[in-house]
């Protein structure tokens, strides 16, 4: 299993962009990349998921180099409701048989 | 809405009675996994079920067990409770779900043994 590495904790003011940056030096062929977003009392939920190069949706942009041993979320102008923990979690999610370690994540603070 | 519904909310256990935490999905996922989170920590992975009929241990399976008997349903139990069990409980599931693959959580179960 791909162990990952991220900050522990972020503090951001309302309207900045916040990048969190995940290491992962050990990433299989097969590996795709994906962020969780958790509220407090919540259950993790998906945020983005990419391969290489860039990814972007409605509330994120995801950013893969092209060795793929790391990766950068990449929120733009954050608001107070951006405060969560976020986890960055690799593996081969088609294969059926892996199962996520999600670590600690990174706790972001988005401050008024 | 498809998801996974977890059942109950919210328990206060005496520490030696078994409890059985419910979780069932109705995304036909195959995949399904049993998480614990203690306060201000991150998520550790209990047990796991790749499709119904088989499951593995995760980081921290002692004193749980869980049974697949079924596609649907991913109960986790614990035989014998001690306060040290106390945490919120999150299953969840993996699979395609609205055009990418990837994990829907249900809104977990908060255990309080005493």
């Amino acid at each position: 299993l791909a162990k990952t590495t991220q900050p522990i904790s972020m503090d951001s003011y309302e309207g900045q962009e916040v990048n969190i940056t995940c290491s992962h030096n050990n990433i299989a062929t097969n590996d795709y990349i994906t962020w969780y977003q958790q509220f407090p009392s919540q259950g993790p939920r998906f945020i983005i998921q990419g391969y290489k190069t860039k990814v972007t949706n409605e509330v994120a942009s995801l950013f893969i180099p092209a060795d793929r041993k790391s990766s950068t979320l990449s929120l733009p102008r954050v608001s107070l409701s951006d405060t969560a923990v976020y986890y960055c979690l690799v593996g081969d999610e088609g294969s059926g048989t892996y199962k996520y370690i999600f670590g600690t994540g990174t706790r972001l603070k988005v401050l008024a | 809405i498809a998801g996974i519904t977890q059942a109950p909310t919210s328990q206060i256990l005496a520490a030696g009675r078994r409890m059985t935490l419910r979780c069932t999905q109705d995304m036909r996922h195959n995949a399904m996994y049993w998480y614990r989170q203690d306060l201000g920590l991150g998520l550790r992975l209990i047990h796991y079920s790749n499709t119904a009929g088989t499951t593995g241990k995760g980081e921290v399976p002692d004193g749980y067990s869980v049974s697949r008997a079924n596609t649907d349903d991913f109960p986790l139990t614990l035989a014998s409770a001690v306060p040290s069990q106390t945490s919120v409980y999150f299953c969840a599931s993996s699979g395609w779900t609205g055009g990418r693959y990837g994990y829907t959580f249900g809104s977990g179960t908060r255990l309080t043994v005493v």
